[in-house]
């Protein structure tokens, strides 16, 4: 069965700081991995997805996520945070071509100036 | 339109009743989902269809809650005698292209509370 881990409930970075938001995940075949978004009150917003290619994937925003096969990880990144980027973020799995993803718990990331 | 969008935005109800939840995929998009999320926690699949058919339907808590897209477009999310376990964020998805597409959007959500 697929799984997403995200270890940090809670990521606090400085405005202008770069920042880090860790995902692990387990699938048995390949992975198709995603980052969301989510503000208060409001759905989720896609940001940059992982399929094959280029191990660094660039999205919406600045972000960017790093994609590490033997270690079964797909970190979110950004250079210099802002105080716009205060969310939480899901990190999410879809394995091959099943069509469901399995999201994990979240992260809240707080940008303080 | 051009996102998904949820209706209603909010729904209260007693335990017991009956609620549906609808939801209107971006227009051309073939793959529509459920999931639910409950407070803390992040989106759990409950249903995904393909079309007017329900293509996996293995995130369905119980026999109570049910799904149609007669249409191949719109969807309902129907669930019946609710409990007041089922109080969560409602959040709809869809996406395009062979195989349901590879990135799926979401709308706003219904956020619904048993009381």
């Amino acid at each position: 069965a697929q799984s997403v881990a995200q270890p940090e409930d809670q990521v606090n970075v400085a405005e202008g700081n770069p920042l880090t938001v860790k995902c692990t995940y387990s699938v048995s075949g390949n992975p198709y991995l995603f980052w969301y978004v989510q503000y208060p009150n409001r759905g989720l917003q896609f940001l940059l997805k992982y399929i094959t290619g280029d191990n660094l994937v660039k999205g919406s925003y600045g972000f960017e996520a790093e994609f590490n096969k033997s270690q079964t990880s797909f970190h979110l990144k950004k250079p210099s945070a802002l105080v716009s980027d205060s969310a939480l973020y899901f990190c999410a799995v879809r394995e091959g071509y099943g069509n469901k993803l399995v999201f994990g718990a979240g992260t809240i990331l707080r940008v303080k100036s | 339109g051009a996102g998904v969008s949820q209706t209603p935005s909010n729904k209260v109800t007693e335990k017991g009743k009956y609620v549906e939840l609808r939801c209107d995929p971006i227009s051309g998009h073939t793959a529509l989902y459920w999931y639910r999320q409950s407070l803390g926690q992040g989106p759990e699949f409950l249903i995904y269809f393909q079309g007017t058919g329900a293509a996996d339907d293995s995130g369905l808590p119980n026999d109570r809650f049910f799904a149609v897209r007669p249409e191949g477009s719109v969807s309902t999310l129907k669930i019946q005698r609710t409990e007041r376990g089922d109080s969560a964020v409602y959040l709809c998805a869809s996406s395009s292209g062979l195989a349901g597409g590879l990135t799926q959007y979401f709308g706003p959500g219904t956020r619904l509370t048993v009381l």
